[in-house]
Parts: C-alpha cells; structure tokens; sequence
C-alpha cells in the first residue's frame, strides 16, 4: 500500500521561506512516477504547485515558478519542496500525491499539512 | 488553455443521478481525472482515463467526455456521495496541471 506523509513547520512567518518533506512508503520514489505537491487555502479550492521526477526533472505552476524549488532525496525516499519570500496568501492546506507520467490522475495523497504564515 | 471551469453547487435528490461538469480547451487533448473530497479529508481519485475507476470506488461512479467538457456522473447517489468534486488535466502543452475550482455536491 503506497503512503505519503507531509511534514515541516505549521507556522512560517512572512517574507520567510516555507520548508516541507513528503515521506513515501510501499513505493520507490524512483519509480515511474511524478511527485507532485497541491495546495488549498482554507475554504478554497486545490492549486498545482508542481512536479518532480526522479532524475530531479520539474515542472512549476508558472504563477508559483519563481517562488519555488522541489527536489528528490532517493537515499530516505522522500520529496521537498521549497516555497520563498512566504506571505499570508501562502496560508495553505499543502498535500503531496503520486502522479501518472503522460496524465493529470494524483493516484495517492498525504492526508495534508496546514501552513499558516503569520507574524 | 490555463483553466478548467466548473460550476460551484450542484444539488440531488437521493437515489437520483446527477452530472458534474469540467469545462476547458485542454480537455480536447487530456482526459480529465475527478476526485471525492469530504471535510477536512485529502483528495480520492475516483475517476480517471477514459472511464476508469481506481479499486474501491463503487461503480455508479463514471465519466465521459465531449470536445472540451468532461463530466463525472453519480447515478444512484447516496447521502455518503455529499462532498466536494474537483477536476484536473495536463494543460495544452501538457506540462502543467490545471485543476477546476472544484463543485460542492449536496445530497437532498
């Protein structure tokens, strides 16, 4: 059974840098897969961030491309992101999934980790 | 194309069929994917390809597609079908994912 799990600091504070990991288990991070990473602020609805292979190719959601940075770390089986210069509207619901290549499908999701940026 | 629309509220009557639409110009080139989500729960892909559906989800789950409008059907809904439906596809270009605003099912 594949499972992921988001971890990181529930409180970043504006203008910093948001820091999460997404552990994967039951499957091989360098499996044919992408890794993806989705948000939803609260009441809102879910926004691509974007993707990550394992040979470390990416693909951004262009309005978060300048803010972003995700990578693979095959030795603990698990996937990053990065989001920089943080401000409230970044206050998010933030799932990792397990995405088909060649489709949009998110098969299995991490059950999801709120981020507040506040001061 | 850089947007799926759906509409924000559908409503049906239970044991009835209803229809959820997801309209965009990248549905012309991908097959949309749709999934369930109930409060405070992470999304679940119950549909996806063609007509596909992942182990587990009951088959009065389905959908389709015509041109740019893809549609997840329920027919027989039940009271536990009550939640929020979101749509997804690649983009034109197929690099980017794009995901509809998403449709807040209530059961009658």
């Amino acid at each position: 059974q594949v499972q992921l799990r988001e971890s990181g600091p529930g409180l970043v504070k504006p203008s910093g840098t948001l820091s999460l990991i997404c552990g994967v288990t039951g499957d091989s991070i360098s499996s044919s897969n992408w890794w993806s990473w989705v948000r939803q602020p609260p009441g809102k609805g879910l926004e691509w961030i974007g993707e990550i292979y394992h040979t470390g190719g990416t693909h951004y959601n262009p309005s978060l491309k300048s803010r972003v940075t995700m990578s693979v770390d095959k030795s603990n089986n698990q996937f990053s992101l990065k989001m920089s210069s943080v401000t409230v509207a970044d206050t998010a619901v933030y799932f990792c999934a397990r995405g088909e290549v060649g489709s949009a499908q998110l098969d299995y999701w991490g059950q999801g980790t709120l981020v507040t940026v506040s001061s | 194309s850089s947007e799926l629309t759906q509409d924000p509220a559908v409503s049906v009557a239970l044991g009835q069929t209803v229809t959820i639409t997801c309209q965009g110009d990248s549905l012309r080139s991908f097959y949309a994917s749709w999934y369930q989500q109930r409060p405070g729960q992470a999304p679940l892909l119950v549909i996806y390809g063609k007509n596909n559906r992942p182990s587990g989800i009951p088959d009065r789950f389905s959908g389709s597609r015509s041109g740019d409008t893809a549609s997840l059907t329920i027919t027989g809904t039940q009271a536990e079908d009550e939640a929020d439906y979101h749509c997804n596809s690649r983009d034109s270009g197929g690099n980017h994912v794009l995901f509809g605003g998403g449709t807040k099912l209530t059961v009658l």
